[in-house]
């Protein structure tokens, strides 16, 4: 399984944009990122998944080059309400081992400031 | 409302009990899922299973023990085995085993005393 690397925290101001990096530099071909996020005490929401290039949804863009062995999280400026921690994750959905092969690490926890 | 419920929000238990926790999904998916996490940590794979009548053991499957009898439940047993059980508790299903997208209930906060 790909490994992830993220950062363990980040402050942000209200109404900035945020960026967080995740680094899987074994990420094998037919892999998947997918980003979550979860507030304390509740389970995890899924917010954006890709496989190349961009992606974008109505909460978040994704980011990833074209070596694949990293991938932005973007959070077009940010609230308060967005003080959570952010998951990466990579994997295959299509190998027969599907989404519990998915490694939730111990995330980035992302604090936004007034 | 399609969701996923879990019962109870919090559960206290002496040591040495078993305990089950409930897990219900109304969205009609095939795949579900048992996570374990402890506090500033992330979270581990407990059981899953694809499809009725069928489960796998996760990551950290001793002490636990899973059913899955009908496609909307399916409960966790923490048994007198489990050496730490104090944790938070959490269910998450999808659609199927290959989709990536996993829908997780509210949470179990279970401690033993």
């Amino acid at each position: 399984l790909a490994k992830t690397t993220q950062p363990i925290s980040m402050d942000s101001y209200e109404g900035q944009e945020v960026n967080i990096t995740c680094s899987h530099n074994n990420i094998a071909t037919n892999d998947y990122i997918t980003w979550y996020q979860q507030f304390p005490s509740q389970g995890p929401r899924f917010i954006i998944q890709g496989y190349k290039t961009k992606v974008t949804n109505e909460v978040a863009s994704l980011f990833i080059p074209a070596d694949r062995k990293s991938s932005t999280l973007s959070l077009p400026r940010v609230s308060l309400s967005d003080t959570a921690v952010y998951y990466c994750l990579v994997g295959d959905p299509y190998s027969g081992a599907g989404s519990y092969q998915l490694t939730f690490g111990k995330g980035t926890k992302l604090s936004v400031i007034p | 409302d399609g969701g996923i419920t879990q019962s109870p929000k919090y559960l206290f238990r002496k040591e040495g009990q078993n305990v089950t926790l409930s897990c219900e999904q109304n969205l009609n998916h095939d795949a579900m899922y048992w996570y374990r996490q402890d506090p500033g940590q992330g979270l581990r794979l407990i059981y899953y299973s694809q499809i009725v009548n069928d489960f796998q053991k996760g990551d950290i499957a001793e002490g636990y023990s899973v059913s899955r009898e009908k496609k909307e439940s399916f409960p966790l047993t923490v048994t007198s085995a489990q050496k730490n059980p104090t944790a938070f508790y959490l269910c998450a299903s999808s659609r199927d085993r290959v989709d990536n997208e996993q829908f997780f209930g509210p949470g179990t906060r279970l401690t033993v005393l």
